[in-house]
């Protein structure tokens, strides 16, 4: 168990509709990650925020949109959606990076399955 | 700006034999971590091993060791004893020390053969 948490795990839906990807990252982590996989592809980066604020931004298409809460907890808001958004969506944690603070890596949520149909 | 280059997308492995996994990076920061990733069948993400850049000693965990070759910007993963459970799509990462951007790359099928 990674410690993150993502609902939910499975989604399915219809073009043209929104949706909304929750995560919960692990404890004391202040960096948020969201990533798209598509079906035998890698991982594409979507968006990155540090203690409620966006910090980079990856190929993430107008439709989509993120936010990181005073929790800490990040949503990932699809909307428009279209059959080509089908994908595995993976929130990702870290700590901040400063010294001393951290063991370098991402720790992944299992995951938001989502099917567009 | 960083790139993370693995250039076999796919390897297969008997099982019991060993097998490597070539990963190439580019930066200029001389301060960094690379990881080593597993994604099995169901997809879940997880961390196989972990290197310093300015620790030396390649890292190891259980039958999963790196060669890392800092000046050739080298981070290979020679994996063991090959287990039908090392199946998997395998990701190289790169992540600057005092950064906080991933640099992951195209990732490399393994498959292994009973």
């Amino acid at each position: 168990d990674s410690g993150v948490t993502q609902t939910p795990k499975h989604l399915i839906t219809a073009t043209g509709q929104r949706v909304t990807l929750r995560c919960s990252p692990r404890s004391g982590d202040l960096s948020v990650y969201w990533y798209q996989q598509s079906l035998d592809q890698g991982l594409q980066f979507l968006i990155q925020y540090y203690n409620g604020e966006e910090r980079a931004k990856g190929n993430i298409l107008e439709r989509f949109s993120a936010q990181q809460f005073p929790d800490l907890h990040s949503e990932l808001n699809l909307s428009s959606l279209e059959l080509g958004d089908s994908a595995l969506y993976f929130c990702a944690s870290s700590h901040s990076g400063l010294a001393g603070s951290n063991t370098g890596e991402l720790f992944f949520g299992e995951g938001s399955r989502l099917t567009v149909l | 700006a960083q790139t993370v280059t693995q250039s076999q997308p796919e390897m297969s492995v008997q099982e019991a034999e060993t097998v490597t996994l070539s990963c190439t990076y580019d930066t200029s920061e001389s301060d960094y971590y690379l990881f080593w990733y597993k994604q099995p069948p169901s997809r879940q993400m997880i961390l196989v091993i972990r290197q310093e850049a300015y620790k030396q000693q390649n890292a190891t965990e259980n039958r999963f060791s790196v060669n890392f070759q800092k000046a050739a910007k080298s981070f290979s993963l020679k994996i063991s004893d090959s287990q039908l459970g090392d199946a998997a799509m395998y990701f190289c990462a790169y992540r600057r020390s005092y950064g906080q951007n991933f640099v992951f790359g195209p990732g490399t099928r393994l498959s292994v053969l009973p």
